[in-house]
């Protein structure tokens, strides 16, 4: 099994709507939880991060963390096309794991 | 702003030889800090952690001695690809963990801009 996981997509929303990316991992210790966004050809970069159960927002992005589940998602609110990029879930447990990513698509 | 750097951004060389690049931290040290390759559309691929002040850890099936890496202060870690081939053209990303000084919990990635390796 792997450490963190995410489907690949491509998810293919409409703009407005929202977009919900999900990350399950199999570290029953990890403390800590991110979100990174990537564009094609650029590094990733943080858009949120969640350490206790329940849900965070920011603007347009809510992350939400079930520890009982091992289970994190994002949803992308009022979705743009400016969007869409590759999503990378990573958790902080024993060590600093990033998932495959999943490649978002906002269609106009 | 941008709280981890690298440098060059961008380099093309030719087959066998050495190429360098850097990543620093900016306004914060970094006692480890990682580096990852990426081919294109793919995923990242984590090849080893720098530990300032003693050896690298590498990935399994990353070459040591061929992917050579000093962490030469609490700012500054250097990968050094040797007698670099044309399988060895790919994205390289440097990222540091900065903490907020509370916990380990609060330990945050921030990632370097990338260096874009071309081979010839």
């Amino acid at each position: 099994q792997k450490e963190v996981e995410q489907n690949s997509g491509p998810l293919s929303v409409p703009e407005g709507a929202i977009a919900s990316l999900n990350c399950t991992y199999s570290d029953r210790g990890s403390q800590s939880f991110f979100w990174y966004r990537q564009y094609s050809g650029k590094s990733p970069e943080l858009i949120m991060f969640i350490y206790s159960n329940g849900d965070k927002e920011d603007g347009r992005f809510t992350a939400q963390l079930n520890k009982a589940s091992q289970y994190v998602s994002l949803l992308i609110r009022d979705s743009q096309p400016s969007d869409s990029a590759t999503y990378l879930c990573a958790v902080h447990g024993q060590n600093f794991v990033f998932g495959p990513g999943t490649r978002l698509s906002v269609l106009p | 702003g941008a709280v981890v750097s690298q440098h060059p951004s961008w380099v093309i060389c030719k087959s066998g030889t050495s190429v360098k690049i850097e990543c620093r931290s900016l306004d914060f040290q970094a006692t480890t800090m990682f580096w990852y390759r990426q081919f294109p559309k793919q995923s990242l691929m984590l090849m080893a952690t720098s530990n300032e002040g003693s050896k690298a850890t590498y990935e399994q099936g990353v070459e040591k001695d061929k992917f050579l890496i000093n962490h030469a202060s609490l700012t500054l870690s250097t990968l050094t690809v040797t007698s670099a081939h044309p399988e060895d053209s790919s994205f390289y990303i440097c990222s540091a963990p900065r903490t907020s000084g509370r916990s380990l919990v609060t330990d945050t990635q921030y990632f370097g801009p990338g260096t874009r390796l071309t081979v010839l």
